[in-house]
């Protein structure tokens, strides 16, 4: 079975630069995350679809982020315009009823 | 935003030796614990899924205890390995959510 893909594997950029992630999930998982690591903290929710529809968004930072997942299969995660704050490992999870499986995630450096 | 601790922060041991961490998180709303391996570079991967309350569950050297009325669980790793060095993450599953702990990095030594 092929895992949750993530794309690119480490990103670096400037502060106010615009970047997006990209997230392919296991084939048939309805349910997508997408997670923000920051160094020492634990895996923080940005962002839950249900096929494509939003199920729950209340932590993303809607004026820089913003996510989207046509179709229910792929979801791209952007944030512009990036600030140094941002610098952490992006985590893309889908889900079957019972565990979360994730990606190797992005991990963002904002300079 | 529901809390879940994990402690230690951080662990070093040598090889051989057996050692537990913990993970503490609300005894309300509660609908599973998990716990996850997650070593650098890679995916963070389920160790186990736990449900009932006095739930035991083994894989390898690596088992893990559930008390749900106290809200805590155990991980154990019996004769620790260097490949045991990851970080170990818990999750509290409540309905759809997930709500991570920060993890403790375990370092094995040769």
């Amino acid at each position: 079975e092929a895992g949750v893909a993530q794309s690119p594997r480490y990103k670096i950029i400037e502060k106010r630069q615009s970047v997006a992630f990209w997230c392919n999930p296991i084939s048939g998982h309805a349910t997508l995350y997408w997670y923000q690591q920051i160094l020492g903290q634990g895996p923080k929710l940005l962002i839950q679809f249900q096929n494509n529809g939003v199920v729950d968004d209340s932590q993303l930072p809607k004026d820089r982020f913003s996510a989207e997942r046509l179709k229910g299969v792929d979801s791209t995660l952007k944030i512009q315009p990036a600030k140094l704050e941002d610098s952490a490992v992006y985590l893309c999870a889908s889900r079957t009823n019972e565990k979360l499986f994730f990606g190797s995630g992005t991990q963002l450096s904002v300079l | 935003i529901l809390n879940v601790e994990q402690s230690p922060q951080s662990l070093h041991v040598q090889e051989g030796d057996s050692t537990n961490f913990t993970c503490s998180f609300p005894s309300s709303n509660f609908y599973a614990l998990h716990w996850y391996r997650w070593e650098t570079a890679k995916s963070p991967e389920a160790l186990f899924v736990m449900t009932l309350n006095g739930d035991e569950k083994k894989k390898g050297r690596i088992s893990a205890t559930l008390n749900t009325k106290e809200g805590y669980s155990y991980l154990y790793i019996k004769g620790s390995q260097p490949e045991d060095s990851a970080t170990y993450l818990c999750a509290f599953q409540s309905g759809n959510q997930f709500y991570f702990g920060t993890g403790t990095s375990l370092t094995v030594i040769p």
